[in-house]
């Protein structure tokens, strides 16, 4: 079964650093997530990606946030200077259309 | 934006036991996610419903458009049914939108 991959599963890194986390969406889908949860907290919405641009963001993705699908496979998030609040697990997810999402296993970012 | 309420925020159930976890929600939808989390963290979508009932296996998703509610019941439930629960809606109200997530229900099921 067709799945969603992230790389890396952990990243440590130190406060102002930039990071980029990697999602590798299915195939034919075309539509495109972001979603964070800090330990011991609800997942939130981050961003929706759709046709090459962003549709949709939630408060929380201010200016250190940047999505890109470089090259039509992947789908990356980069977080330009990184703060301590930023630790979080950050899972991405694809949608064909009309269906559920379906998940990658996420990255656990560690903020130092 | 969207609300979501989730109840009760743990259960624990004997094995065998028949599960009710309710989600209610503030703005009309599309349609409602349930979700189930892993220990591991890792994420599936169960079901997405706008209207009426939806049965895989054991479990079985119902929804309530005008009262803005939604019930996950899983019947003789196992062990392996331990995990988090999750009920979520369009963030925006529309069907291909991020999800707005509820605080989830963390279920044990006892031998």
């Amino acid at each position: 079964e067709p799945e969603v991959t992230q790389t890396p599963s952990h990243q440590v890194t130190q406060m102002g650093q930039e990071v980029i986390l990697r999602c590798v969406p299915i195939s034919n889908h075309l539509y495109f997530y972001w979603y964070r949860q800090i330990l011991g907290q609800k997942v939130e919405f981050l961003v929706s990606f759709y046709n090459n641009e962003i549709s949709e963001k939630s408060e929380i993705f201010d200016d250190q946030f940047s999505v890109e699908r470089p090259d039509g496979s992947n789908f990356t998030l980069k977080i330009r200077s990184t703060k301590l609040e930023d630790s979080a697990m950050y899972f991405c997810a694809s949608l064909a259309g009309g269906q559920t999402q379906y998940f990658g296993p996420g990255t656990r970012l560690l903020v130092l | 934006k969207n609300e979501v309420e989730q109840s009760p925020q743990n259960l624990t159930a004997q094995e065998g036991e028949f599960i009710t976890i309710n989600c209610s929600y503030s703005v009309g939808i599309s349609a409602l996610h349930w979700l189930q989390q892993h220990p591991g963290g890792g994420i599936v979508s169960l079901f997405m419903l706008s209207s009426g009932k939806k049965k895989h296996g054991r479990l079985i998703a119902t929804i309530n458009i005008q009262e803005k509610h939604s019930s996950l019941h899983i019947t003789a439930s196992h062990p392996r049914d331990s995990a988090v629960y999750i009920c979520a809606v369009p963030y925006s109200g529309g069907g291909a939108d991020g999800l707005t997530f509820g605080k989830g229900t963390h279920l044990i099921i006892q031998p």
